[in-house]
């Protein structure tokens, strides 16, 4: 049973549009929600963590987490061709153990 | 401050033979754990340290996986006896017990059997 789900993409907005990217986990249980960006080939970088419902917002980026329908989701807004990468979603159990990650969404921003 | 640092970055070997990988976390985290993740897939947990106690194993951690942090600092992976499906990239990641769980990754480390 997956965790941590998904659309794989690829997902492609016009340059300074909004991208929204839509991630939903299994377990009720989940305490911690993170989202991660990933070039090709290279690792995942921390963009943003959110562990309460209701909205954050950090520069272009907000991260969305709706606990009763288990949906997690990011905005990047006024998107750039810098942005095109794999978002990866990320929820922990409780704090400390392991991370489940989806297969992350590819975004390509069109310049 | 330097971050998570993993060294090889690039490993090519042939089936059969044994690898290690090494992983120096961020100086003041006290957790480290390793991830591998292939082409289109999220990284899939291996194992998670805190300081030098082992705290969990994935079931994908067979018998021909072991890693270890003697000291509670930098901390190895060995693949012994390495097959094709080995292949991926391992990551390492470290974060601070009391900073929160957020996770920061080393660069990876990428592994090839031919």
């Amino acid at each position: 049973q997956k965790e941590v789900e998904q659309n794989s993409g690829p997902l492609s907005v016009p340059e300074g549009a909004i991208a929204s990217l839509n991630c939903t986990y299994s377990d009720r249980g989940s305490q911690s929600f993170f989202w991660y960006r990933q070039y090709s080939g290279k690792s995942p970088e921390l963009i943003m963590s959110i562990y309460s419902n209701g909205d954050k917002e950090d520069g272009r980026f907000t991260a969305q987490l709706n606990k009763a329908s288990q949906y997690v989701s990011l905005l990047i807004r006024d998107s750039q061709p810098s942005d095109s990468a794999t978002y990866l979603c990320a929820v922990t159990l409780y704090t400390g153990n392991q991370f489940y990650f989806g297969t992350g969404t590819s975004l390509t921003v069109i310049p | 401050d330097t971050g998570v640092s993993q060294n090889p970055r690039h490993k090519i070997t042939k089936r059969g033979q044994n690898v290690t990988f090494r992983c120096d976390p961020i100086s003041e985290h006290n957790r480290l754990y390793w991830y591998r993740q292939t082409l289109g897939q999220g990284p899939e947990f291996l194992t998670y340290f805190q300081n030098e106690a082992q705290l969990e194993k994935s079931r994908l951690l067979s018998d021909r996986f072991s890693a270890e942090r003697p000291k509670g600092s930098f901390s190895t992976l060995e693949i012994q006896r390495t097959e094709q499906g080995d292949s991926a990239m391992y990551l390492c990641a470290s974060s601070w017990e009391l900073g929160g769980n957020t996770i920061y990754f080393g660069e990876g480390s990428w592994l090839t059997v031919v």
